[in-house]
């Protein structure tokens, strides 16, 4: 069974951009969620979604929103990029359950 | 905030079993313990988790005290591979609901050495 997919997995942008991070979760499960890791404040939650809607919200700025498609691949969008944001973004899937699988994430700096 | 303390980074040796310990005093009753890893610039890899009992699995053994204050995790023969960070997490099992978010703490970075 395929694992999580992250795309792309490395991104260069600057201050005021905006950006989309794409995820493609483990066949079968429905719910995604989005952390953000940097060496500064460790892995924090963003968002997680279960078909199609956002369910749990971590304490993040509107410029970070998100959605999720019938077939439960997500995407993450960051608007007005400020440097702060430079971080690994990680996806995970799981079942029912609390055993969530990450991917390989996608290192997004901003310039 | 991360509802568990464990050292900062240990050191074991190729071959030998890794201890790591967790603290988390203020457990509630209906929570687990989970352990994940990082590997470096991976994705978290779940390993195991548990509420009261022992438990085990191919890849580590989860050691609960009985009071469920602390546990430890044991990686019984360490290989270079298992260098990597390593989370403690308590929460409450989440079967289908919609508390989809772990709270990960630094966590323990673990080093092999040959």
């Amino acid at each position: 069974k395929a694992g999580v997919t992250q795309t792309p997995r490395y991104l260069i942008k600057t201050r005021g951009q905006q950006v989309t991070l794409s995820c493609s979760p483990i066949s079968g499960h429905r719910s995604v969620s989005w952390y953000q890791q940097t060496p500064g404040q460790g892995l924090q939650f963003l968002f997680e979604y279960f078909s199609e809607t956002q369910r749990n919200k971590g304490n993040f700025p509107g410029r970070f929103s998100g959605r999720q498609f019938s077939n439960s691949r997500s995407e993450m969008n960051v608007s007005t990029l400020e440097l702060g944001d430079s971080a690994l973004y990680l996806c995970a899937s799981r079942r029912d359950d609390n055993e969530q699988f990450f991917g390989p994430g996608t290192r997004l700096t901003v310039l | 905030d991360a509802k568990t303390t464990q050292p900062p980074s240990m050191d074991c040796a190729e071959g030998r079993a890794a201890n790591l310990p967790c603290n988390h005093s203020t457990i509630s009753g209906n929570e687990y313990v989970y352990w994940y890893r990082q590997i470096h610039s991976q994705g978290p890899q779940y390993i195991i988790h548990g509420l009261k009992n022992n438990e085990t699995n191919e890849m580590a053994s989860l050691i609960i005290t009985e009071d469920r204050k602390s546990s430890t995790l044991i990686l019984p023969h360490a290989t270079l591979r298992d260098t990597a960070v390593y989370y403690c997490i308590v929460r409450v099992a989440d079967y289908g609901g919609s508390q989809g978010n772990l709270i990960f703490g630094k966590g323990t970075k673990l080093s092999v050495k040959p």
